[in-house]
């Protein structure tokens, strides 16, 4: 089955770009209509949707983050990335990549494990 | 952006008790719901979409119903491996949480 791993620095100074990889496994990134999505947890809170793209390399993100966000795809890898920048203290969470169903049927499944990225100096 | 609001917040429940979960939407989200289970340190876990489907490999005593604003999610009754958060998620317009139910043992 489809199985998703993110990767990337646990580490991120103010002001700097986070970024991120998932990498998909079990399956290619390029079938079906599946959105490939990422999704934040602040510790110990709840989940904000931060965007996902399709393997054309069409988007959609948050409104509330928009401005510093960029979802990529890497057919050829099977990968999907994200960045965000200018980052401060309040971007240090949980970062999971997920799959959704596509096209009106936007529940997530499969999760990624999750990497924690930490915004600090 | 559609507020999900999740009630209570913490649920404190005897094992083999019924626990009852409530998800309001801050607008009419059809039947485009998913509920998710996450225990400490681990990804949220599909529990129902569509509001009332069960995912794959969740066991029968988890039910969602509700359509429009209204949702809830049941455990008819609770084993030890059902304590933890529980998420309702809509995407009928864009994807928003609520702020998690933590059912915990009383």
């Amino acid at each position: 089955q489809v199985q998703l791993q993110e990767s990337g620095p646990g580490l991120v100074k103010p002001s700097q770009t986070l970024s991120l990889t998932c990498t998909v496994s079990g399956g290619s990134i390029s079938s079906g209509d599946y959105h490939w999505n990422w999704i934040r947890q602040h510790p110990g809170k709840g989940l904000e949707w931060i965007g996902y793209i399709y393997y054309s390399g069409s988007t959609y993100y948050n409104p509330s983050l928009k401005s510093r966000i960029t979802i990529s795809v890497d057919t050829s890898k099977n990968q999907f990335s994200l960045k965000l920048s200018s980052v401060t203290a309040a971007d240090t969470a949980v970062y999971y990549c997920a799959r959704d169903q596509g096209y009106g049927l936007g529940w997530f499944d499969p999760w990624g494990q999750g990497t924690l990225v930490t915004v600090s100096s | 952006e559609i507020v999900m609001t999740q009630s209570p917040a913490t649920l404190s429940v005897s094992p083999g008790e019924r626990a009852t979960l409530s998800c309001r939407a801050s607008q009419s989200v059809r039947s485009n719901l998913a509920w998710y289970q996450q225990k400490p340190g681990q990804a949220p876990r599909l529990l129902i979409y569509g509001a009332s489907s069960r995912a794959t490999d969740i066991p029968a005593r988890f039910s969602g119903s509700g359509s429009g604003t209204e949702f809830t999610l049941t455990i008819s009754s609770l084993q030890s491996e059902d304590f933890a958060v529980y998420y309702c998620q809509q995407y009928n317009n864009w994807r928003t949480f609520g702020q998690g139910t933590k059912v915990e043992i009383k």
